[in-house]
């Protein structure tokens, strides 16, 4: 089955810096890779995604690479806002109806 | 605009009683995935639903069962509870025409004492 490895675990940054978090993935079937932002005592929230026919996507100050021969992709957050901080997941699926497969998450830090 | 709902936020339980989780996907929403989540780790994919029927299972344990109704309503429940089942469960949902783009509820707290 599909394995996500997420890294690094643990992310500390001042505000104003960037941010980036990488996961790779071992399933070449896997097309479709999530990214979600997890608040303390919240649901996963989707900020953005990125299908496999894409190698780059970007949305104000949040971008998603995928690079499908290294089977990796990474999450790139510039500008850092102290409400950035949170746990943030990368996931990989087969597609629509199937199972999300998550990474064990990075706790992002900003300080002001 | 409407977002995943469910019910009840916090349920406490005794071991060995039985539970029921219940989940109201976004509106038109025709799938529903059920995800465990323990203390400081990732969601763990349990077992969805397109169209009322069973599209993908995870790691679900013998002792719990799901169904998606013809509402699009799905129901966790969980019998014979173990300590080891104190956890965040939540449910997701997505419209499959539109993709696999899955949107989370706010999650049952499970509390097995």
């Amino acid at each position: 089955g599909e394995n996500v490895e997420q890294h690094p675990s643990t992310l500390s940054v001042q505000e104003g810096d960037s941010a980036v978090i990488k996961c790779t993935y071992s399933d070449s079937a896997s097309n479709y890779f999530p990214w979600y932002k997890q608040e303390l005592g919240k649901g996963p929230q989707l900020i953005i995604d990125i299908r496999s026919n894409v190698g780059e996507k970007k949305d104000q100050r949040i971008a998603v690479t995928l690079n499908k021969t290294a089977k990796h992709f990474s999450l790139h957050i510039t500008e850092t806002q102290p409400e950035d901080s949170a746990v943030y997941f990368c996931a990989a699926s087969h597609g629509a109806g199937t199972a999300l497969i998550f990474g064990k998450g990075t706790t992002l830090s900003v300080s002001s | 605009a409407a977002g995943v709902i469910q019910s009840p936020r916090h349920l406490i339980k005794e071991k060995r009683e039985t539970a029921t989780l219940k989940c109201y996907p976004i509106p038109r929403h025709d799938t529903v995935y059920w995800y465990q989540q323990g203390p400081g780790q990732d969601p763990q994919f349990l077992i969805s639903f397109y169209e009322k029927m069973q599209s993908d299972k995870g790691s679900i344990p013998d002792r719990f069962s799901a169904q998606q109704f013809s509402d699009y309503h799905s129901e966790l429940n969980m019998s014979s509870l173990e300590l080891g089942d104190s956890a965040l469960y939540f449910c997701a949902s997505s419209l499959v025409a539109r993709g696999t783009e899955a949107f989370f509820g706010q999650g049952t707290r499970l509390t097995v004492v």
